[in-house]
């Protein structure tokens, strides 16, 4: 699997839109872009995930560069309860051996007053 | 729907005795996958099940082992614990090759 680069830590005020920005420069044409967040002690939690364009859901948007070598997270309102530790995770689902997820260190969200 | 469960939540063990985890996947899904998470570590590819069968295998000792039920649950087996592998373990499943859903592990503290 390709893998991915993403800042340690990031904050966000309430209320504001939450970028976060993740490069995946080697990644192969049949891999996938997905999104977990992890809140303390709890599994990963699934949030959305893309192969080249862009995607909306209720929790979030993804937006993929057109090279497809890097993506951005985009919760719109952040609130408090949006503090976490945020996966960015590319896979490659046409293999078998591929069909896990490899995470890395995430980014650290928090979402403050 | 049911997410996937996982139990016991919470487990204390002594250095050199046996453990088993369990695992129910969401209904209709047939793969699992076993993750270990570390106190402050990230999350580590344990075992891969797929229809019964063990896919893939992360770099762990042997004393590391599961196995998948026809009903699509599956235990993960550690033996002769070590204090190290105190960690929460995690399960996730999925529909094929589809998205894995996680549940939310099992704390297991070995003293």
């Amino acid at each position: 699997d390709a893998k991915t680069t993403q800042p340690p830590s990031m904050d966000c005020a309430e209320g504001r839109a939450a970028n976060l920005p993740c490069n995946h420069s080697t990644i192969s044409g049949n891999e996938y872009v997905y999104w977990y967040r992890q809140i303390h002690s709890q599994g990963p939690q699934y949030i959305i995930h893309g192969l080249k364009n862009n995607e909306t859901n209720e929790m979030a948007s993804l937006i993929i560069t057109e090279d497809r070598k890097s993506s951005t997270l985009i919760l719109p309102h952040a609130t408090l309860r949006d503090t976490a530790v945020y996966y960015c995770i590319v896979r490659g689902i046409n293999t078998g051996t591929a069909s896990k997820l490899t995470f890395g260190t995430g980014t650290r969200l928090q979402v403050t007053l | 729907e049911a997410g996937v469960t996982q139990s016991p939540t919470h487990l204390i063990k002594t250095r050199g005795q046996q453990v088993t985890l369990r695992c129910s996947p969401i209904s209709g899904h047939t793969s699992v996958y076993w993750y270990q998470q570390a106190l402050g570590l990230g999350l580590q590819f344990l075992l891969w099940y797929d229809e019964g069968e063990e896919r893939n295998r992360g770099n762990f000792p042997p004393r590391f082992s599961g196995r998948q039920f026809p009903n699509y649950s599956s235990e993960l087996n550690v033996n002769a614990l070590e204090l190290e592998d105190s960690a929460l373990y995690l399960c996730a499943s999925s529909r094929g090759r589809g998205t894995l859903h996680f549940g939310n592990g099992t704390r297991l503290t070995v003293t």
